[in-house]
């Protein structure tokens, strides 16, 4: 079972250079959504997707842009990389229901940007 | 502003010991969710509770969510090598249902040494 798959799994951007972080699910999950770990800071939410064509703004979405063309996949682009943007990302799917159900994570994105 | 106050940050015990990760906060949760993230991997979930004051047992894993449901506990007895990793505890804020938005903690990181 695929579950979630991140590419790349590490880059290296110069400052200024953009790139887009891959995210598809297999599990026909409507849910998705994007967060960076930071040390000392746990898992903070970028941006997310209730369905196809639909996305909204998390707690930390300045510099980073999403789309959500198709069920499966939930593409983060970073337009003009920073240093202040290196970290690891993470994406998720999830399910509705009454609360928030099991997110399941992809193993990463660990991007730097120098 | 972290939402969610996860206490303590670092925990290096010795195998067999007993203890206590707690997660704090002002905001009343629909449901609050425990993770485990090992290294180079996403975080995998433990444990989800939504109703005030439960607890939920898994092996030697214990799980509790204050009667407010604005609080939430893990307790590890007789901790073993292979409970070293990050844990984390994340919430669902009420009023933010059904989007798959989670608020995480900072993270604990436990080393459990032989």
């Amino acid at each position: 079972n695929a579950g979630v798959t991140q590419t790349p799994k590490f880059q290296v951007l110069k400052t200024g250079q953009s790139m887009t972080l891959q995210c598809a699910q297999d599990m026909n999950h409507e849910y998705m959504s994007w967060y960076r770990q930071d040390p000392g800071m746990g898992l903070r939410l970028i941006h997310y997707s209730v369905g196809a064509g639909i996305t909204d703004q998390g707690e930390v979405p300045n510099g980073y842009n999403v789309s959500r063309s198709t069920t499966e996949d939930f593409p983060l682009r970073l337009l003009s990389a920073a240093p202040s943007q290196t970290s690891v990302y993470f994406c998720a799917s999830s399910s509705p229901g009454r609360y928030t159900g099991e997110l399941f994570f992809g193993e990463g994105s660990r991007l730097t940007v120098l | 502003t972290q939402l969610l106050e996860q206490s303590p940050q670092f925990l290096s015990i010795q195998e067999g010991e007993n203890l206590t990760v707690y997660c704090n906060s002002s905001s009343v949760f629909s449901s609050l969710q425990w993770y485990r993230q090992e290294p180079g991997e996403g975080p995998v979930l433990l444990v989800t509770v939504v109703t005030g004051g439960e607890v939920k047992k898994l092996k030697r894993l214990t799980f509790q969510f204050g009667d407010a449901r604005k609080d939430s506990s893990l307790h590890i007895t007789a901790a073993q090598p292979g409970d070293t990793g990050l844990y984390l505890c994340a919430g669902d804020v009420i009023g933010s249902s059904n989007t798959g938005k989670l608020i995480f903690g900072q993270g604990t990181t436990l080393q459990v040494k032989p």
